[in-house]
Formats: C-alpha cells, structure tokens, sequence
C-alpha cells in the first residue's frame, strides 16, 4: 500500500527567509502524481504545488517550489519570502492513476514576524 | 473558489442521531471523494465514486453509507452517531483522470 510520511509535526520561520518541508512517500508505480495541500485557519484544503512523477524538472509555482528525487522517493516543498500568510498545515498527498489522494499527517507551519 | 459545494457547512446533533452531509462536485467531474478529518489530525479517506458507482473503500465504519446520485452528485451518511465522529467531512471531486482532486470547504459535524 502506498504510503506518505511528514517526519516533521512542526516547524517555524521567520517572515521573509525560507523554510522546507520534508515527505517521502512509499510506491512500487513509475507514474503517479505529488502535490502539496496547504490548510489554514479556515480549514479549507489549498493545492499548493503538484509534481507529475515523469517529469525530471522540479515544480516551481511564484515563491513555492519542489525537490523531487524519485529514486529516494522524496518530495519537499521549498517556501521562499515566507509570509503571514503562508502559516498553515501542510499536508504532502500522493495519487496513483484516477485512485484516491493518499494525505501524509500533516506538518503545522508557523511564521514568526 | 474550487467548485465543489457541500451542506451543511456546520451541524450539531447528539449520539444516536442520523444525518446526512451531500455534495456537489464541480461541472463535468464525475468521481467524488469522501475524506474524514479528525481534530488536528490528517485526512483519512472514506470512499469514492465514479460516475454512480463505488469505485474504492478505505476505514468507511459500517454505520456510515455513501451514495452518488445520476445527476453525480453525492450525499454521506452517518448513523447511530458517536462522539467519536465529530470531525470536519470533506468532499473532493476530480474529472476521472489522474491530477488533483478540489476540495469542498467541509462540513464540521460536532457530536455532543
């Protein structure tokens, strides 16, 4: 089964410097997909980024973007300029074909002014 | 705004009672995702449809029933509720294919 792992339950920031968020996920597939999912206060669930696990080159959306290494099955989330904003839960997902999103525990990210 | 619409947004009831929590996805999406999330917990999957079939199961109890209508839209069960199903219920709609699935804002049900 596949699975996804947040080793990191929280971490913190200062506003405008950089923080990365780690997951690794389990999969015997070559094809599948990779996303981010940011939850903040309002609890609504938030893409953020996704990957396409055939392509070589790192997702990158404004001041978000991934590092992908499929062979170490590793997937984290590079926040640049971090913001007020940007505190929130992230949740690393996996999806396999048109099956279901398989959400990591989550990591709880706090900005500190 | 993704889309996907879900009522009731809030509901409160008590242990024992029976509700119902429905969704609709987003135009020309034709699988729903149910997804249940406990307080500051991750997201654990229920069940999916795809075009008015079941197509897949995870930890959905026994007293929990799902079903997605013609029209595709989908409505959640819940039966013989206990404190333990306070949780925020999610709905997520993708066209069938692989790539993302949108998310619905939930529906927060408290149990008292």
């Amino acid at each position: 089964a596949q699975t996804v792992t947040q080793s990191q339950p929280e971490m913190s920031v200062q506003e405008a410097e950089t923080v990365t968020l780690s997951c690794t996920y389990d999969t015997s597939e070559s094809d599948y997909y990779l996303f981010w999912y940011k939850q903040p206060p309002s609890r609504q669930m938030i893409l953020v980024i996704r990957q396409e696990a055939y392509k070589q080159q790192n997702a990158t959306e404004n001041r978000f973007s991934v590092n992908f290494q499929k062979a170490a099955k590793s997937f984290s989330l590079k926040i640049s300029d971090s913001q007020l904003g940007d505190a929130a839960m992230y949740f690393c997902a996996y999806r396999w074909g048109a099956q279901k999103l398989v959400f990591g525990q989550g990591t709880r990210l706090t900005i500190n002014p | 705004d993704s889309g996907v619409t879900q009522t009731p947004k809030h509901l409160i009831t008590a242990t024992g009672q029976r509700v119902t929590l429905r969704c609709s996805p987003r135009s020309g999406d034709l699988s729903v995702y149910w997804y249940q999330q406990s307080l500051d917990q991750g997201l654990q999957f229920l069940i999916q449809y795809y075009n008015g079939e079941e197509r897949a199961k995870g930890n959905i109890l026994e007293r929990f029933s799902a079903q997605q209508f013609p029209d595709l839209h989908s409505e959640l069960n819940l039966s013989s509720l206990e404190l333990g199903d306070s949780a925020l219920y999610f709905c997520a709609s993708s066209f069938g294919g692989a790539g993302e699935l949108f998310f619905g804002e939930g529906s927060r049900l408290t149990v008292l």
